[in-house]
């Protein structure tokens, strides 16, 4: 079967710092990935998706970014993260031929 | 103005009373998810349509797609069920609705 991590489960950063989030698929190939972020009282924003290694395609401008080295592990960054970047980091995959989509157990980022 | 809207935005329910969830979206879409938010984060997918009607244990999905809406039915709701509830859908991009908090009491 297949399983999503992602870690850490709760990070709390000071603003200037460095970001580094992983997120790795078992029990597929060549998913679709996908990095979310749902901010307080808000939707769930699409920030980054990959069809394939190498292969990020960016939703929004923003302070961060994303890369896929490996197959089933997608890693979402920053060199200095800002207040604003504060939120609930969802990390998601699907099959090549499906819309379903499979959620990691989040980490939840604070940036004070 | 958003893709996807949902109603209600809160909604607190006795135990074992029929729950409806609706949402609204403005885009042309493949497929329309629900999806739950468990108060820790953690989202599972419940449904993905593209027409008529799903249905898995106590949770209906329906969908009409020349209206542009959708709605969850709970039936029989239990506390085991309060989650935050959210429809998605799938045009050319996922869109999100803000979710739908609901509290079932005992």
């Amino acid at each position: 079967s297949q399983t999503i991590h992602q870690w850490p489960a709760t990070l709390v950063q000071p603003v200037g710092s460095p970001l580094s989030l992983e997120c790795t698929v078992e029990g597929t190939s060549n998913p679709n990935l996908y990095w979310y972020r749902q901010a307080a009282g808000r939707g769930l924003q699409l920030l980054f998706y990959s069809v394939g290694i190498g292969q990020i395609s960016s939703e929004v401008p923003q302070n961060l970014s994303a890369s896929r080295p490996q197959d089933r592990q997608f890693i979402l960054s920053s060199k200095k993260l800002l207040l604003s970047d504060s939120g609930f980091y969802l990390c998601a995959w699907s099959g090549i031929s499906t819309d379903t989509q499979y959620f990691g157990p989040g980490t939840r980022l604070t940036v004070l | 103005k958003n893709e996807v809207e949902q109603s209600p935005q809160n909604l607190t329910a006795q135990e074992g009373e029929f729950i409806t969830i609706n949402c609204s979206y403005s885009v042309g879409i493949s497929a329309l998810h629900w999806l739950q938010q468990h108060p820790g984060g953690g989202i599972v997918s419940l449904f993905m349509l593209s027409s008529g009607k799903k249905k898995h244990g106590r949770l209906i999905a329906t969908i009409n797609i020349q209206e542009k809406h959708s709605s969850l039915h709970i039936t029989a709701s239990h506390p085991r069920d309060s989650a935050v509830y959210i429809c998605a859908v799938k045009g050319n991009q996922f869109y999100f609705g803000t979710g739908t908090s609901l509290t079932v009491i005992p």
